[in-house]
């Protein structure tokens, strides 16, 4: 059964530093967004990207967070300078496999990256 | 508006039980309530979803009930056992521009079922 995969499993960097989170999303799969889970609090938003640009992005997307698709299958996540609060799982998900149009909505997510910001 | 509010946080049910857990919500452009299981360390993994044109969904143990008016809608886990026990996300989506379809979290229900 196909499946989205994330790397690394766990990151753990400094203060200030650049991380890139990466995720191959479902191969047929046309939608894709990340996801945030601080210890013990609900998932949030962060960005959907699609047709190669972003669709929407929350407020805490902000300057320091970009997203890109380099290829035909990775998607990627960068933080620029990360900051404490940064400290999280993150989760790549994706949706919209050609076909049926209910499609779009099931959104099926990668097993996440553990980021740690010391 | 954009809120969706989960109960109850936390919930212990016997083998054999019923879990039941109950999510309401705001904004009427919602079309699409998925819940999503989580076991610890892992990415959530959808175990269910509604639109608002049914009232009901069964798909095994698990059963969605959906009251539009009421703004509703909850999870019911029949015969539960000790496997199920995870926490439960309930989310919506609605249309957003470009058929973005981010998902609304509520804040999960941590399930323990008791052997």
């Amino acid at each position: 059964e196909p499946e989205v995969t994330q790397t690394p499993s766990h990151q753990v960097t400094q203060m200030g530093q650049e991380v890139i989170l990466r995720c191959v999303p479902i191969s047929n799969h046309l939608y894709f967004y990340w996801y945030r889970q601080i210890l013990g609090q609900k998932v949030e938003f962060l960005v959907s990207f699609y047709n190669n640009e972003i669709s929407e992005k929350s407020e805490i997307f902000d300057d320091q967070f970009s997203v890109e698709r380099p290829d035909g299958s990775n998607f990627t996540l960068k933080i620029r300078s990360t900051k404490l609060e940064d400290s999280a799982m993150y989760f790549c998900a994706s949706s919209g496999g050609r076909g049926a149009v209910l499609s779009y909505n099931e959104q099926f997510f990668g097993p996440g990256t553990r980021l740690t910001v010391l | 508006q954009q809120q969706v509010k989960q109960s109850p946080q936390s919930l212990i049910v016997q083998k054999g039980g019923i879990s039941i857990i109950n999510c309401a919500y705001e904004n009427t452009a919602f079309d699409y309530f998925p819940w999503y299981q989580q076991f610890p360390g892992k990415g959530p993994a959808l175990l269910i979803a509604i639109r608002p044109d049914v009232s009901e969904k069964k798909e095994g143990r698990f059963t969605i009930s959906f009251n539009k008016s009421a703004k509703q809608f909850s999870l019911h886990i029949m015969d539960s056992q000790p496997g199920d026990s995870a926490t439960y996300f309930c989310a919506a989506s609605g249309n957003n521009a470009g058929n973005n379809r981010k998902l609304i979290w509520g804040l999960g229900t941590s399930l323990a079922v008791n052997p």
